[in-house]
């Protein structure tokens, strides 16, 4: 069965420092999503992205948040300048249906820990 | 702000039991609610999915009630079994709008299946 990928699984940085998450999505999708979870609380929105360019983001992805497709198979979510209320799990997603009808496949995850 | 929530935390059940978790939302525009399941150090996973034109979906062993009247969003698991001991997840989206995979989540419901 086809499965979103996400690398690395686990990364501490230090405070101040510029981290990269990468995501395979499913190969046949067209429609990609960043959401983090922060220990204990719930799943939250960060960033939509179709067609090279970014559909929708929520308050929390502010000027510190990137997002690339650098190639064909890989999505990128770029923390510039890690705080420490950036450590959470970061979930990639990806679906086929963009319209927001459609099932998203989430990975599972790259855990963030900012010293 | 608009927002989902679920009514009990934590539920305990035996297995063979039948399980029901609640969730409230709140914004009236949602029209496609999803339940998810998160097992320990993986991503959410997809159980089933309801759009607001129905009030009743049932898939494998579960079943999904809407109730608009009062926003209330419920999942039932039939014969529950230990491997559904997870969290659950309840979302929502105006996926007949400009949401683009923007799914708000609950904070979720831990539920324990004891053997």
């Amino acid at each position: 069965e086809p499965e979103v990928t996400q690398t690395p699984s686990h990364q501490v940085t230090q405070m101040g420092q510029e981290v990269i998450l990468r995501c395979v999505p499913i190969s046949n999708h067209l429609y990609f999503y960043w959401y983090r979870q922060i220990l204990g609380q719930k799943v939250e929105f960060l960033v939509s992205f179709y067609n090279n360019e970014i559909s929708e983001k929520s308050e929390i992805f502010d000027d510190q948040f990137s997002v690339e497709r650098p190639d064909g198979s890989n999505f990128t979510l770029k923390i510039r300048s890690t705080k420490l209320e950036d450590s959470a799990m970061y979930f990639c997603a990806s679906s086929r249906d963009g319209t927001g009808w459609g099932e998203l496949f989430f990975g599972e995850g790259s855990r963030l820990t900012v010293l | 702000g608009e927002s989902v929530g679920l009514h009990l935390p934590t539920l305990s059940v035996q297995e063979g039991d039948n399980s029901i978790i609640n969730c409230a939302y709140s914004n009236s525009a949602s029209d496609y609610f999803i339940w998810y399941k998160q097992e320990s150090g993986k991503g959410p996973q997809f159980i089933i999915d309801i759009r607001s034109n129905m009030d009743k979906r049932q898939g494998q062993r579960v079943t999904v009630l809407l109730n608009k009247t009062v926003k209330h969003l419920s999942l039932q698991i039939a014969a529950t079994q230990p491997g559904d001991s997870a969290v659950y997840f309840c979302a929502e989206t105006e996926a007949g709008g400009t949401s683009y995979g923007k799914l708000t989540f609950g904070q979720g419901t831990i539920l324990t299946v004891h053997p």
